[in-house]
């Protein structure tokens, strides 16, 4: 069975800080990867993903991909309010006939940044 | 451009009545989810299309849960009969393309309970 962990928090950072969200999964087969922002009562939206070893920096996010380790994490620098949300943690496999378009997602961590 | 479009936005039925939830993605979009979200389970995929074909629905609850995909413009869960513990967040999602695992995005979810 495929899993996706995350601490569920809350993770309480202030702001202007650096906020480091993990996430680790079972599936060595895993391919992509992706950071979903969803704010109280809204839905998922996609903030990053990334496909390969290392580091992606998109403004202030960077995601961190390790496969041999099987952890993504995610850093937002110069955290603020606005960032509070919870943030999803997803991974796909493709298997066999599946193009590759399902992800698992990981429960999700809510972060909160103080003023 | 519009997004995916989810109705109705909230719905509040009794115990054994038909609840159908529909859902339009997004135009030129090949493949359509429907989500599950509650506190205690997440966010899980019940099933998704492929150019209106059914691929998995392997996480459809039970068969008191069905699903369709008329045509690509359209798709509807619905649930006959309704029980509380199907009280949730449903979400659509579409996303353009095959192979690789691509941007899903959400529609704004129709949050049903049932009484």
């Amino acid at each position: 069975q495929k899993e996706v962990e995350q601490n569920s928090g809350p993770l309480s950072v202030p702001e202007g800080a650096i906020a480091s969200l993990n996430c680790t999964y079972s599936d060595r087969g895993s391919q992509s990867f992706f950071w979903y922002r969803q704010y109280s009562g809204k839905s998922p939206e996609l903030i990053m993903s990334i496909y390969s070893n290392g580091d992606k920096e998109d403004g202030r996010f960077t995601a961190q991909l390790n496969k041999a380790s099987q952890y993504v994490s995610l850093l937002i620098r110069d955290s603020q309010p606005s960032d509070s949300a919870t943030y999803l943690c997803a991974v796909n496999v493709p298997e066999g006939n599946n193009a590759g378009n399902m992800l698992t997602f990981g429960g999700g961590t809510r972060l909160m940044v103080k003023p | 451009d519009a997004g995916v479009i989810q109705s109705p936005r909230h719905e509040v039925t009794e115990m054994g009545q038909e609840v159908t939830l529909r859902c339009k993605p997004i135009s030129g979009h090949d493949y359509l989810f429907w989500y599950r979200q509650t506190m205690m389970r997440g966010l899980e995929l019940l099933i998704y299309f492929n150019n209106n074909v059914p691929i998995d629905d392997s996480g459809m609850p039970e068969d008191r849960f069905s699903a369709k995909m008329p045509n690509a413009s359209f798709s509807t869960l619905k649930i006959q009969p309704s029980e509380p513990r199907d009280s949730a967040v449903y979400f659509c999602a579409s996303s353009p393309a095959g192979g690789l695992a691509d941007t899903q995005y959400f529609g704004p979810g129709t949050r049903l309970t049932v009484l």
